[in-house]
């Protein structure tokens, strides 16, 4: 199985604030990587596929990279409209999930 | 606009068993594959299981093999997912979640999600 590590677990941060998260794959899964945002009660929302592809209607602040093991996601300038839990996703294998990377106010 | 609704949810003893439904409008059901995915309360989430749009190619994550059983009616526009032998992990919010036909293993749409507890 392909295992989906993301860091960190919950980030800090402030309004216009720069924020990445990172996600590693135990094995390389190329650019079959996905992201997704979750808010509380609410189901997830797709913002990005194959690692860099901005899902329409997903703001441009909103940025994926990598290939291979390693993956990005930023968020150019944090929106109050962004906190929120983001999940990636591998679909080179099946499917797994990374566990969470919650974004609350600093 | 794409809608999936999930309906079956509830409370069932462990060793139990459950159907649930998810209703899909707004787009050609029978072109899709279609996934299931939950999550536990307070935390992340669990691929479950999918089917191809013509329901030849089906696939289960390992803890589920056996015990769940995924299908689909084309004429009703419904996806199902059968569950036995329930246990107390398995309690989870369970989406059903549609892939774009040209995206393989992208989750595009989503439903609200309907809540499995498994207690005595």
């Amino acid at each position: 199985d392909v295992q989906m590590t993301q860091s960190p677990s919950t980030l800090s941060a402030s309004v216009g604030d720069r924020v990445t998260i990172t996600c590693r794959a135990s094995q390389s899964v190329s650019i079959w990587l996905a992201w997704y945002q979750q808010k509380p009660g609410k189901a997830p929302r797709l913002l990005i596929y194959q690692a860099s592809t901005l899902e329409s209607g997903v703001p441009s602040r909103f940025s994926g990279s990598g290939s291979g093991a390693d993956f990005t996601l930023t968020i150019s300038s944090l929106q109050p409209d962004d906190f929120a839990t983001y999940f990636c996703q591998q679909y080179d294998t099946y499917s797994t999930f990374g566990q969470g990377t919650k974004v609350e106010v600093k | 606009e794409v809608q999936l609704v999930e309906s079956g949810g509830g409370l069932v003893k462990p060793g139990g068993s459950l159907r649930l439904s998810c209703a899909a409008s707004g787009f050609t059901f029978s072109t899709y594959t279609m996934n299931w995915v939950r999550q536990a309360p307070g935390k992340g989430l669990e691929w479950v299981s999918s089917i191809n749009s013509r329901g030849h190619y089906i696939y289960y994550a390992d803890s589920m093999k056996g015990r769940f059983t995924i299908s689909r009616d084309d004429t009703e526009h419904s996806l199902y997912l059968q569950m036995s032998s329930l246990r107390s992990d398995d309690t989870a919010v369970y989406y059903c979640a549609s892939e774009d036909p040209m995206l393989r293993g992208v989750l595009k749409s989503w439903g609200q999600g309907t809540l499995v507890t498994v207690s005595s």
